[in-house]
């Protein structure tokens, strides 16, 4: 069955400290997709980044970076530098290649606090 | 801005009431989803459309009832609903659907039922 596990439910850093969020995912697809989403106090989640199952590279954008391991199953984000502007609740998902599937599996979030 | 817009941003609502949630979208996207999110739970896929059909419905009671009328609005009536549905009520689209799409969200109508 698919399954996404963020086992860090609120993280605390300071201001311009690197904070690593982790999510682990399970599904038997061997084609599938992992996301990234943050959802600010507003309420709208924005997307962050989409992974295919069969790209390992990592992935870096500014400040934000990705660490995609199918060995452990796994798909870390790292914010290097962290702002205030990072708070924020994260949510890893993710979706199965199967036809048919609409589906997002999303983790229950991890809420990301950056203390100035 | 925002693509995706949702009103009412906030609602409060007897048990016996009915009432409806919008969600619109402007990015030209055919496909529109509704979701519950409860606190501390995972977010809770409720329905699907593709090109204004409905092609999920993730076992949702019936007192929940969406409407599609063109591939840019989305509602979802409300009728006898019960204290543990109060949640926010998030709407998303992408362009299709399919495992790869990104889905563009709303900022959600937060619900609260006494």
């Amino acid at each position: 069955a698919q399954k996404v596990t963020q086992a860090q439910t609120e993280i605390s850093v300071v201001e311009k400290e690197d904070v690593t969020l982790d999510c682990v995912y399970e599904t038997r697809d061997t084609t599938y997709y992992l996301f990234w989403y943050k959802q600010p106090p507003s309420g709208e989640l924005v997307f962050l980044i989409r992974r295919n199952s069969f790209d390992e590279q990592n992935e870096i954008s500014g400040r934000y970076s990705w660490n995609f391991q199918k060995s452990t199953s796994s798909f870390n984000f790292t914010i290097t530098a962290s702002q205030v502007v990072d708070s924020a609740v994260y949510f890893c998902a993710l979706s199965e290649g199967s036809s048919g599937t609409y589906k997002y599996i999303f983790g229950t979030g991890t809420r990301l606090k950056v203390l100035a | 801005e925002t693509g995706v817009t949702q009103t009412p941003r906030h609602l409060v609502m007897g048990m016996t009431n009915k009432k409806s949630l919008k969600c619109e979208q402007h990015l030209g996207h055919n496909a529109m989803y509704w979701y519950k999110q409860s606190a501390k739970k995972p977010l809770e896929l409720m329905f699907v459309y593709s090109l204004e059909e409905r092609v999920e419905n993730n076992s949702v009671p019936s007192r929940f009832s969406p409407e599609c009328p063109n591939s840019s609005h989305l509602f979802l009536h409300l009728h006898t609903l019960q204290p543990e549905d109060s949640a926010l009520y998030l709407c998303a689209s992408s362009q299709v659907t399919g495992a790869f799409n990104e889905q563009f969200f709303g900022p959600g109508t937060r619900l609260t039922v006494l």
